[in-house]
């Protein structure tokens, strides 16, 4: 079984275009996050959740909007596609809100044409 | 601030040989610390991770890595390298009073036969 696990893995989408990706984690972890991977491998984070609740919002565009309906899923919609939005996007989740082991999903790559 | 340096960009070396990954940190008190691999196209698997005490930790897949509070480091290593090694690698610090992971620029092993 997949721990951590996002959907879609590939995303190609126009400019402009809303889209959302979705994580689902079957660790029983209490926090999820959402990294992103630019075209030069930086990893960055962009939100964290506990519990539902956000607890980083790392200056984000408020275009990008995170929502956990509960503590296994955290999706991340983007609004207004921009070139710029391409990159690969991680989910990740880890047990407590200390910094703590992380699992990854396999990550979304994400390309706006 | 919270950093984190790895200054090789490129690593190749021939499979057999031992290994040795740089990473520096910035933190002003015990981080945590951590490194993950990426294999081409899939997510992030964490190798080894260090919170205290022995300041040798073992990992997955025969690396080990060094804390060395007085240099700031947390260097990756491996005494006999394999082809399937060939990957990049992400050292990461743990920001104690928050729950997000900070990520350096990753170094990318090559492995030659």
């Amino acid at each position: 079984d997949t721990a951590v696990s996002q959907t879609p893995k590939y995303l190609v989408t126009q400019m402009g275009n809303d889209k959302s990706i979705k994580c689902e984690q079957n660790l029983g972890h209490d926090t999820m996050y959402w990294y992103k991977q630019d075209s030069k491998k930086f990893l960055k984070i962009m939100f964290s959740y506990n519990n539902k609740e956000l607890i980083i919002n790392e200056t984000v565009p408020n275009r990008f909007s995170p929502k956990s309906p509960d503590k296994a899923h955290l999706n991340l919609h983007i609004n207004s596609l921009e070139l710029g939005d391409s990159a690969v996007y991680f989910c990740a989740s880890s047990q407590g809100i200390k910094a703590t082991e992380a699992f990854f999903g396999q990550g979304t790559r994400l390309t706006v044409v | 601030a919270q950093s984190v340096t790895q200054p090789d960009i490129h690593i190749t070396v021939s499979e057999g040989a031992s290994l040795e990954l740089r990473c520096n940190y910035s933190y002003g008190a015990t981080p945590y610390l951590f490194w993950y691999v990426q294999s081409p196209g899939q997510g992030l698997q964490l190798l080894l991770k260090y919170f205290s005490g022995d300041t040798l930790v073992q990992g997955i897949k025969g690396f080990e890595a060094e804390f060395k509070r007085s240099q700031s480091s947390f260097n990756l290593r491996k005494p006999s390298v394999h082809w399937s090694d060939a990957a990049e690698y992400f050292c990461a610090v743990g920001a104690i009073n928050t729950d997000k992971l900070i990520f350096g620029t990753g170094t990318r092993l090559q492995v030659f036969p």
